[in-house]
């Protein structure tokens, strides 16, 4: 039973060029949330989608950021024009339903962007 | 505008005695607490829960206490082992959208 799979682990970018994380989640989960950790911080929010749909994207930066979870393939998290900020550590989750259910995590991307 | 605290950014107790950890949160609108241990270069790991209904859920070592008035969860770990040592973070689930809302996250040291 394979857990959230996340790829690449380590991803390196130069400032302005673009950054694709992928995440498949957890056989019979249709639920996945983007998380990220920033150096010395907890885990904060991005966005929440299901199959095709955005839930949440509340905690999403307004420019450069975008997400989808297409009915076929994996979540993808994409980061347009990368600046040294993005670097941190992107982790997705997934879970079977909404309601009082554990969500399941990765074990992140690493981006750094030089 | 942190919704769910974890005041103490790090503790560190002798192997064998109690590790208690703490977390604070501000919405009363949540009604499910997790805790997720997270070790370096891996993602975190649900590790314990606890319905609003419940004040106490007990797994092995692992004990989460819920305080709903004073709106405070704990985790004990008793006793401690070494393989205990990671980032523990406390989460509150949004109930509106099933995201989860974390703490900073406390970093435990089980000294042998």
């Amino acid at each position: 039973n394979a857990g959230v799979m996340q790829n690449p682990r380590h991803l390196v970018r130069r400032r302005g060029q673009e950054a694709r994380l992928r995440c498949s989640p957890m056989k019979g989960h249709s639920h996945v949330y983007w998380y990220r950790q920033l150096p010395e911080e907890g885990l904060k929010f991005m966005v929440y989608l299901q199959k095709e749909n955005i839930i949440d994207e509340s905690g999403m930066p307004k420019e450069r950021f975008s997400a989808e979870f297409p009915k076929e393939g994996p979540s993808i998290l994409r980061i347009q024009q990368v600046v040294r900020g993005d670097s941190a550590a992107y982790f997705c989750a997934s879970s079977p339903d909404r309601k009082n259910s554990p969500l399941h995590f990765g074990n992140g991307t690493r981006l750094t962007v030089t | 505008d942190q919704q769910v605290k974890q005041n103490s950014p790090s503790l560190s107790v002798q192997e064998g005695r109690i590790s208690i950890l703490n977390c604070d949160y501000t919405n009363s609108m949540f009604d499910y607490f997790l805790w997720y241990k997270k070790y370096p270069a891996e993602g975190p790991t649900f590790l314990i829960s606890i319905s609003s209904i419940k004040d106490k859920n007990e797994d092995g070592r692992f004990t989460v206490f819920l305080n709903k008035s004073a709106k405070h969860l704990s985790l004990h770990i008793v006793p401690s082992q070494p393989g205990d040592s990671a980032v523990y973070f406390c989460a509150a689930n949004d109930g509106n959208t099933g995201k989860l809302i974390f703490g900073q996250g406390t970093t435990l040291q089980v000294k042998p």
